[in-house]
């Protein structure tokens, strides 16, 4: 089974700044890698897809990056709305997994 | 548009059997390349994957609920139905179906682009 590590856990970031948030894969998963946002209390909604490949309705500050076994979501300048919990989730082969989080805190 | 709502018990006892209905719209689950996946998340935790339904009746289970797990879709009523057996208060969360839609057929990867609202389920006597 392929495991998902997300670093960090939590992250404090104030509005207006730039952060990434990196997911690893236990062996390579070439691009089959989607990005979720949940806010509490809510379902996780696809952020990105493919590793990079923006979600329709999704603003254009989020971007994703990477193949293989490192993957990146960069938020390049926070709002208000994006302090939330990011998973990110390998397709590649089944079992599916996830990562156990990022925890986006306002500072 | 396309739309999923979980419905079953919110409170379950110990061993008994869980049955958790999807019921969606907006889309076929007989349309070649589409899927509906479970996915459930315990209070305060990651979500955690569970099952799998393709459009051809393929089915995928997490390994260590696979003896627990039964997943089976009903085209014509627009659901897919989750029983897992033996539930024990760990099993305790909230449980969500999403929709995945494969590109191409020959490669059937795809991400969850639709869930629904989640519906929770708390296992105690």
């Amino acid at each position: 089974d392929i495991q998902m590590t997300q670093s960090p856990s939590t992250l404090s970031a104030s509005v207006g700044d730039r952060v990434t948030l990196t997911c690893r894969a236990s062996q390579t998963i070439s691009s089959w890698l989607a990005w979720y946002q949940q806010k509490p209390g809510k379902a996780p909604k696809l952020l990105i897809s493919k590793a990079s490949s923006l979600h329709t309705g999704v603003p254009s500050r989020f971007s994703g990056s990477g193949s293989g076994t490192e993957f990146t979501l960069t938020i390049s300048s926070l709002q208000p709305d994006d302090f939330a919990t990011y998973y990110c989730q390998q397709y590649n082969s089944f079992p599916y997994s996830f990562g156990q989080g990022t925890k986006l805190e306002i500072k | 548009q396309i739309t999923l709502k979980e419905s079953g018990p919110t409170l379950v006892k110990p061993t008994q059997t869980l049955t958790l209905t999807c019921t969606f719209s907006g889309f076929s689950l007989s349309s070649t390349g589409v899927g509906v996946g479970w996915i459930r998340q315990p209070p305060g935790k990651a979500v955690e994957w569970l099952a799998f339904i393709y459009w051809d009746d393929d089915k995928r289970y997490r390994p260590s609920l696979k003896s627990r797990l039964s997943i089976t879709k009903d085209t014509s009523k627009n659901q897919v139905v989750l029983a897992m057996t033996n539930l024990d208060p760990v099993d305790t969360g909230t449980y969500y179906c999403a929709h995945s839609r494969a590109e191409h057929v020959v490669v059937l990867n795809a991400a969850f682009d639709v869930w629904g609202q989640g519906t929770m389920v708390t296992v105690s006597s």
